[in-house]
């Protein structure tokens, strides 16, 4: 498996403002996934970041809303630009760990967002 | 793109009772994942299940590829088992791409 972490665990923001979550995984892996939990609701994939590529996006999602960046093998971030109150969610980031299962992937803590 | 139907949608047992939740889905997958979903929203694996059984405690796990489902047992259920449990899949030719289930909330009265 693989140990991941993530930053912030919960905030409360303003709406129009922007939150940066920050992912770190234990090991270096290819790819990162980042999802998004509406209340109540099952996860969807917002974009997968590969280290030195483009996030790619998933439909529905867009770079300017949920810019992200990939730096190195271990670490990435999302950033949740512009915030409204459709935007409180759980944001948790996944990653198909080596060594592991083909396509087994493992998930990150959350960060659960709230927008006033 | 693939559906992912899971059933039942809620569940309330009394500790100690068994019970079984189902996945089925709607084409050829790479990969089947269970995980749990605690109160506090952390995301639990639990078994990695393309095809076969797998067996974890008091948990274990059916997936029948052919006929694309999948079961979770839950035996002598206890109230921290409570939560959401998530079938997940990879089809075949996506790589990677994981769809979720909609999930089963379980709820284990003492």
């Amino acid at each position: 498996s693989a140990v991941i972490s993530q930053k912030p665990s919960r905030d409360i923001c303003q709406r129009g403002t922007s939150l940066t979550i920050q992912c770190q995984v234990d090991s270096q892996v290819t790819m990162m996934f980042w999802y998004r939990q509406q209340p109540g609701q099952s996860l969807t994939l917002i974009a997968t970041a590969n280290q030195g590529s483009e996030a790619t996006y998933e439909s529905g999602f867009v770079i300017d809303k949920f810019p992200i960046s990939r730096p190195n093998l271990t670490f990435s971030t999302l950033t949740v630009s512009n915030m409204s109150p459709e935007d409180s969610s759980i944001y948790l980031c996944s990653v198909e760990a080596p060594g592991t299962s083909y396509n087994e992937q493992f998930f990150g803590p959350g960060t659960r967002l709230t927008v006033l | 793109g693939i559906q992912v139907e899971q059933s039942p949608p809620d569940l309330i047992l009394q500790e100690g009772a068994n019970s079984t939740l189902r996945c089925n889905f709607s084409d050829s997958v790479n990969n089947l994942q269970w995980f749990h979903q605690n109160p506090w929203g952390q995301l639990i694996n639990l078994f990695y299940i393309p095809s076969g059984t797998k067996q974890n405690g008091r948990l274990s796990a059916t997936t029948v590829a052919t006929e694309r489902y999948s079961l979770l047992y839950i035996s002598s259920s206890q109230t921290t088992d409570s939560g959401v449990y998530f079938c997940a899949v990879v089809p075949r030719g996506s790589n990677y791409k994981l769809t979720f289930g909609k999930g089963t909330l379980l709820t284990v009265n003492p």
